[in-house]
C-alpha cells in the first residue's frame, strides 16, 4: 500500500521568502513521486515529477523537490515565493500502474 | 491541442437522483482515470479505463460506475446520490497502462457536482 502525508495543511509566507512545502511517503515499492498544483476553481497542473532517475527535480516555475528514501520524503522547495504562487498543493505517489494516492493537500498564502 | 475537457462545469441535484459526467482526454491518450476531490480533501481515485474497459477501482460503492468510448471519451454515472457525493470530480488521461516514467496524468478543471 502506499500513502503519503503533507505535513502542514496551511503554509504562509512573505514575498520573496522561501517556500518549504512537506511531503513524507510510504510505499513497500520504489515510488514515483509527484508534485501537483491546484488554483481555485481550477483542476490539477503538474509541477514536477520524480520517477527514479535524479534525486534532485526541478519543475516548472521555479519549483523544485528533492527525494530523499532514507527519510522517505519529497519535499517541495522554491528559492523565493510570488504572489503567483498561492494555490493549493498536492503531493502524490504513483506506482504500478498509474493510480495516483494523493496527500491532504496544503493551502500556500504569500504576504505581500 | 486541446487538454484534458470536462463537462458540464457544474451540476446541482437532489438525493436520490442519478448523473453523469463527461471526459475528453487529452489529444492521443487512452486511459481514462477518475477521481473525487471532496471539499478540504486530496484527490480520491475511483476507477480507470482503458481499452473500454475498468482496469482499476478504488474504493467507492457500486453506485459510481463508468464507461469508456471507442474514441477514448468516458462517463461516470453516480446513482441514488447523497449528500456526501458532493465534490468536485476530476478526470485525468494518460497514454497505456504500463508502469512507465512516461504516462502522466493530465487533468481537467473538474466538474463541481452539489446534491441537496
Amino acid at each position: 500500500a502506499q500513502s503519503v502525508t503533507q505535513l502542514g495543511s496551511h503554509v504562509s509566507v512573505s514575498e520573496g521568502a522561501l517556500v518549504l512545502l512537506r511531503c513524507n511517503y510510504s510505499s513497500s515499492v520504489p515510488p514515483y513521486l509527484f508534485w501537483y498544483v491546484q488554483y481555485p476553481n481550477q483542476g490539477l497542473q503538474l509541477l514536477l515529477k520524480y520517477t527514479s532517475a535524479a534525486t534532485l527535480v526541478k519543475g516548472i516555475n521555479g519549483f523544485e523537490a528533492e527525494f530523499k528514501k532514507s527519510e522517505t520524503s519529497f519535499h517541495l522547495t522554491k528559492p523565493s515565493a510570488h504572489m503567483s504562487d498561492a494555490a493549493e498543493y498536492f503531493c502524490a505517489v504513483a506506482r504500478p500502474a498509474q493510480k495516483l494516492v494523493f496527500g491532504q493537500g496544503t493551502r500556500l498564502t504569500i504576504n505581500p | 491541442d486541446a487538454g484534458v475537457t470536462q463537462s458540464p462545469t457544474h451540476l446541482i441535484k437532489t438525493r436520490g437522483q442519478q448523473v453523469t459526467l463527461r471526459c475528453s482526454p487529452k489529444s492521443g491518450h487512452d486511459t481514462v482515470s477518475w477521481y473525487q476531490q471532496a471539499l478540504g480533501q486530496g484527490p480520491q481515485f475511483i476507477f480507470q479505463y482503458y481499452e473500454e474497459e475498468e482496469r482499476q477501482r478504488g474504493n467507492f460503492p457500486d453506485r459510481f460506475s463508468g464507461h469508456q468510448f471507442p474514441n477514448y471519451s468516458s462517463e461516470l454515472n453516480v446513482n441514488a446520490l447523497l449528500l456526501g457525493d458532493s465534490a468536485l470530480y476530476l478526470c485525468a488521461s494518460s497514454y497505456g497502462t504500463g508502469d512507465s516514467a512516461k504516462n502522466i496524468q493530465y487533468f481537467g478543471a473538474g466538474t463541481r457536482l452539489s446534491v441537496l
